[in-house]
């Protein structure tokens, strides 16, 4: 079974630029995440999809940041203008949907160096 | 906010040594614990989970404890390898699943 996978790997951008991030989760796992980790701090909740849906969009930072989840199979995740503060690793999560179901696959990241 | 976080930002065990990591919680309301192994260049990964009706939970040659007393997490590893070198993350989750994540133990493993 493929794994979450994050698209790119890496991103080197210009304050006030926008970028995109992609995330493809796990076929089949309803439940998506965005995390965040900011310079070597813990990692950060920014939102979960089930489905289409945003259940919980609480970590968003604030309304520079615009995920999406059309259709219910992959994430975008805008930044819209990039600022100095939002470098750092952004992970994607997946995990099923039901009962006991909490095991969230993680992908390997974006790292986004914004200058 | 509540968050969780650990003990020690860096640990160095000796191959072959049994190694601990400790993570503190403040959440009374989690009800869900996991450690993650992150390698570099990768995403974390899962290792081991815990709800809170159990104090001991073991895996291969690694065990969790959780002591909901005094709200504290502990990873065990045995016969610490080299392969084991990482950063370890304890995350704590609610019936929601957002997972809150402590800073991370960068754990080395001599040889």
């Amino acid at each position: 079974e493929a794994g979450v996978t994050q698209f790119p790997s890496h991103s080197v951008i210009e304050k006030g630029q926008t970028v995109t991030l992609r995330c493809d989760p796990i076929s089949g796992h309803d439940n998506l995440y965005w995390y965040r980790r900011v310079m070597g701090k813990e990692i950060k909740f920014l939102l979960h999809f089930v489905k289409e849906s945003k259940q919980d969009e609480s970590g968003m930072p604030n309304n520079r940041f615009l995920a999406e989840r059309t259709g219910g199979t992959y994430s975008t995740l805008k930044v819209q203008p990039a600022e100095l503060e939002d470098s750092g690793v952004y992970f994607c999560a997946s995990s099923r949907q039901g009962v006991g179901s909490n095991e969230q696959f993680f992908g390997p990241g974006t790292r986004l160096t914004v200058l | 906010g509540e968050s969780v976080g650990l003990h020690l930002p860096t640990l160095s065990v000796q191959e072959g040594d049994n190694s601990i990591i400790n993570c503190a919680y403040s959440n009374s309301a989690s009800d869900y614990f996991i450690w993650y192994k992150q390698e570099s260049g990768k995403g974390p990964q899962f290792i081991i989970d815990i709800r809170s009706n159990m104090d001991k939970r073991q895996g291969q040659r690694v065990t969790v404890l959780l002591n909901k007393t005094v709200k504290h997490l502990s990873l065990q590893i045995a016969a610490t390898q080299p392969g084991d070198s990482a950063v370890y993350f304890c995350a704590e989750g609610r019936n929601d699943y957002k997972l809150s994540f402590g800073a991370g133990t960068t754990v080395t493993v001599r040889a």
